[in-house]
């Protein structure tokens, strides 16, 4: 019975490139919630997604970040044009109901920006 | 909007001491209350949680009371492990919001 499943665990880019973070709900999930947690500091949310829809993105930096969680497949964080600020562990998480609370964590896609 | 403010850490104890790791929060509504624990190199697991005024979460020796009048949601254990090391988030879920607002987290080192 996997959890949520989450990679690269970890990754590396070049300040300017592109990182592409995937997560893959537990089976039977269809809410996704997308995490940072930069160093030292505490859980930030960024979006709420369910299949096909964007239901929360307050979280969001309103450039370079975007996320999607198509019919088919994973869900995607993508961070374009990644600058060293984005050094940070991203954690995704999902439910299996709508505003129950009870989250259930991947294990992280930590990403370094040199 | 949501918040949730958490004992500042690093918290550092005596096996078989007892912890107390406090969490107050501001809501709007009438927020679920939960507390998360993060061992190293992996993802926030759920310890327990409340999803009313008065009601007592426990887990794995762990308790917290949901205190509507003071706004709290402290985490107690009457006797710590070394294999409770780990770092502990307080969370709110409004229920009508979807999403959970965390606490900045609270280090705990338990030596033996």
């Amino acid at each position: 019975n996997a959890g949520v499943m989450q990679n690269p665990r970890h990754l590396v880019r070049r300040r300017g490139q592109e990182a592409r973070l995937r997560c893959s709900p537990m089976k039977g999930h269809s809410h996704v919630y997308w995490y940072r947690q930069l160093p030292e500091e505490g859980l930030k949310f960024m979006v709420y997604l369910q299949k096909e829809n964007i239901i929360d993105e307050s979280g969001m930096p309103k450039e370079r970040f975007s996320a999607e969680f198509p019919k088919e497949g994973p869900s995607i964080l993508r961070i374009q044009q990644v600058v060293r600020g984005d050094s940070a562990a991203y954690f995704c998480a999902s439910s299996p109901l709508a505003n129950t609370g009870e989250l259930f964590f991947g294990e992280g896609s930590r990403l370094t920006v040199l | 909007g949501d918040s949730v403010t958490q004992m500042e850490g690093p918290v550092t104890l005596s096996e078989e001491a007892f912890l107390t790791i406090n969490c107050t929060y501001t809501a709007t509504g009438y927020p679920s209350l939960f507390w998360y624990v993060q061992y190293p190199g992996e993802g926030l697991q759920l310890l327990l949680k409340a999803t009313k005024a008065d009601d007592k979460g426990s887990n794995k020796g762990f308790e917290a009371t949901y205190r509507k009048e003071t706004t709290s949601f402290h985490l107690e254990k009457g006797s710590v492990q070394v294999s409770d090391s780990a770092v502990y988030f307080c969370a709110l879920s409004d229920n009508n919001a979807g999403k959970s607002t965390f606490g900045d987290g609270t280090t705990l080192t338990v030596k033996p």
